[in-house]
């Protein structure tokens, strides 16, 4: 069965404190990784898409990997802003839908 | 501004009664997606449209109906609200070949 698996739930960092958060999946064959933030009150705002391992992407303080298992989000240097749900979601060769992980509350304290 | 518009954002509601959650967008998405979201919960899909007159049912469709008559607008039919249809109800569109996902703020519904 596919799945996806985001770890940790939650995590409080002091500013400047770099770290990384995980995305886990299973997939018959993956056609796309994809991340997003989530403000409180607001719809996910698209940040990446990754399609194979090995493949690398950054936005500011953040970067994106993957691997034929995971993905990383590392978050250098991050700032209060920086505080959100970053959710993480797969598509399936075997079905275009996105099938997401229940996502990683970051905190981030002045 | 090209943007997705969901009506209304918080909405409170007795059972059984009927409702009606609106999303429009501007950018001439072909894709539109209806999701529900429970706190720190996975987004659940409950209908999509991959254009005008196209609507197919997700894994959670939650005896709740759509239409798809205008490109540009997707609204949510429940047709008698239960409390277990209490959730944050978001709408998403993206056009047909990208990948990126433009979401509403989202609706909150409550059933009393």
């Amino acid at each position: 069965e596919d799945q996806v698996t985001q770890s940790p739930e939650a995590l409080r960092l002091q500013e400047g404190e770099s770290s990384s958060l995980n995305c886990s999946y299973t997939v018959s064959g993956l056609r796309g990784l994809f991340w997003y933030r989530q403000d409180p009150g607001k719809g996910p705002e698209f940040l990446f898409t990754l399609y194979s391992a090995g493949e690398e992407k950054e936005k500011e303080r953040l970067k994106a990997t993957l691997t034929k298992k995971e993905s990383f989000l590392h978050i250098t240097a991050p700032k209060p802003e920086d505080s959100a749900t970053y959710l993480c979601a797969v598509q399936a060769d075997s079905n275009y839908q996105l099938i997401w992980g229940a996502g990683t509350k970051l905190i981030i304290k002045p | 501004e090209a943007d997705i518009y969901q009506t209304p954002r918080y909405l409170v509601i007795g059972t059984g009664k009927k409702i009606t959650l609106e999303c429009s967008q501007t950018m001439g998405h072909d894709k539109m997606y209806w999701y529900q979201q429970d706190p720190g919960m996975e987004l659940h899909l409950i209908h999509y449209s991959y254009g005008v007159n196209s609507t197919e049912k997700g894994d959670l469709s939650s005896e709740s109906t759509v239409s798809r008559i205008r490109t540009e607008h997707f609204p949510l039919t429940l047709e008698s609200a239960r409390p277990s249809h209490t959730s944050q109800y978001l709408c998403a569109s993206k056009p047909t070949g990208a990948y990126g996902y433009t979401f509403g703020s989202g609706t909150r519904l409550t059933v009393v």
